[in-house]
């Protein structure tokens, strides 16, 4: 039941772009995003649920496909601090809690 | 206003010990999660509870009981661990439940080495 996330990891340049993709096998009714920066806690970033609403950061944009069962996360104009690894956690259609995914390690270079 | 807090920080145990991770949360909220994160894994729940007085298995139970003290404070024990229970465990809590969209805040995590 645990969803795969792509790329595993990525290098980034200070400024480009990314998008971390999130899939499952099976149907979706809402998906969390996390950011995890080494050796701390993962930090609430966004979530978006059935239906089209979403609630999160304002600097933070990110898809959800629920034909497809999927979610995409979209970071511009990447800066240092993105850098961590990003976590999905959708729930599934009834299901009661979230099945991580295994994180994509974003890491931005100056 | 804390947030999580979890004690122990660190932990070394020796095959067959016991002992309990403490969570604490004072946000006021209504469910509270433990998850396991191992390496290249991502975060497996173990037990959430949804409310004060009700606790329920996650994904990952086995060797592992809760207790829900009272609205604030959610513990988990391993009565008698084992090596492949050396991870680290996160708490998290949530005001609704995280499966109806609500955040979830996660405390600094304990991590624990069993021999």
């Amino acid at each position: 039941q645990q969803p795969v996330q792509s790329p595993q990891a990525v290098i980034l340049r200070e400024g480009e772009d990314a998008v971390i993709n999130c899939s499952s096998s099976k149907a979706l009714y809402s998906v969390h995003w996390y950011r995890q920066k080494h050796g701390e806690a993962p930090v609430f970033l966004m979530i978006l649920l059935k239906g089209g609403e979403q609630k999160g950061h304002e600097k933070i944009s990110a898809s959800f496909n629920e034909k497809k069962q999927q979610s995409s996360l979209y970071l511009t104009a990447s800066q240092l601090s993105y850098s961590g690894t990003y976590f999905c956690g959708p729930r599934l259609t009834g299901a009661n809690n979230l099945f991580f995914g295994t994180g994509t390690r974003l890491t931005v270079i100056p | 206003n804390a947030g999580v807090t979890q004690t122990p920080k660190f932990q070394v145990l020796k095959t067959g010990q016991s002992m309990t991770l403490q969570c604490a949360q004072d946000m006021n909220h209504n469910s509270m999660y433990w998850y396991r994160q191992d390496p290249g894994m991502g975060l497996r729940l173990i037990y959430y509870s949804a409310s004060e007085g009700t606790t329920d298995k996650g994904e990952v139970p086995n060797g592992y009981n809760v207790s829900r003290l009272n609205k604030r404070e959610f513990s988990l024990r391993l009565e008698s661990a084992a090596p492949s229970q050396t991870s680290v465990y996160f708490c998290a809590s949530s005001d609704g439940s995280a499966g109806r969209g609500n955040e979830q805040f996660f405390g600094p995590g304990t991590r624990l080495t069993v021999l």
